[in-house]
């Protein structure tokens, strides 16, 4: 199935910077997701990302904390904007797993910790 | 009411049991259904996915029940590697929109 790279793999941010993660997918893939895991609580998804037009956001997430670029079909990026210590998170990216698997894969995740 | 409920757990089992875990989902236009793991301080990884007729992976049997709007995982033979999070994953009449749910725990001890 679809391979992820997704990094960095953790960072401490300063509050009020921003922080940009990636994911290379090693297979051209339509939609790339971002999800949020905050401590101890399951997946959110923050918005989906199709090469070649805007992200679609879920309710609760906006462009301008989370800018999401999708420059093509095998990579994305995430930025978590003017961060605050609320932001600390784990942040994954996931796609379809492709090659005859029905489901998805996710990348192994950047643990945010916003001091 | 959240889209997916399951058990938070944790299911505290000893090796060579067999094991089940149930999750709920609200809405009954969902679509797809998936079984994820989840070890601690890693990202989910794709157990299996679910069909309407059930599917069998080595120890593995995933049922859904559509009139009862429920998924299970049944685990037999239980295997110290299998301690981990087991997070319930409902598609919802919308390819993009996954909803999981906030996951069981197991552990299998010795």
């Amino acid at each position: 199935s679809a391979v992820i790279s997704q990094k960095p793999s953790r960072d401490i941010c300063q509050r009020g910077t921003s922080l940009t993660i990636q994911c290379q997918v090693d297979s051209q893939v339509t939609m790339m997701f971002w999800y949020r895991q905050q401590p101890g609580q399951s997946l959110t998804l923050i918005a989906t990302a199709n090469q070649g037009s805007e992200a679609t956001y879920e309710s609760g997430f906006v462009i301008d904390k989370f800018p999401i670029s999708r420059p093509n079909l095998t990579f994305s990026t995430l930025t978590v904007s003017n961060m605050s210590p609320e932001d600390s998170s784990i942040y994954l990216c996931s796609v379809e797993a492709g090659e005859g698997v029905y489901g998805y894969t996710f990348g192994s995740g950047t643990r945010l910790t916003v001091v | 009411r959240k889209e997916v409920e399951q058990d938070p757990g944790p299911f505290n089992v000893p090796e060579g049991a067999t094991v089940a875990f149930n999750c709920t989902y609200s809405n009954s236009a969902s679509q797809s259904f998936f079984w994820y793991r989840q070890d601690c301080r890693k990202e989910p990884k794709l157990l299996m996915s679910v069909y309407s007729s059930g599917n069998e992976d080595g120890r593995f049997t995933a049922q859904l029940n559509r009139a009862s709007q429920y998924i299970s995982l049944l685990i037999r033979d239980s295997k110290l590697s299998d301690s981990a999070t087991y997070l319930c994953v409902v598609n919802i009449n919308n390819f993009n929109k996954f909803y999981f749910g906030s996951g069981t725990k197991l552990n299998v001890k010795p």
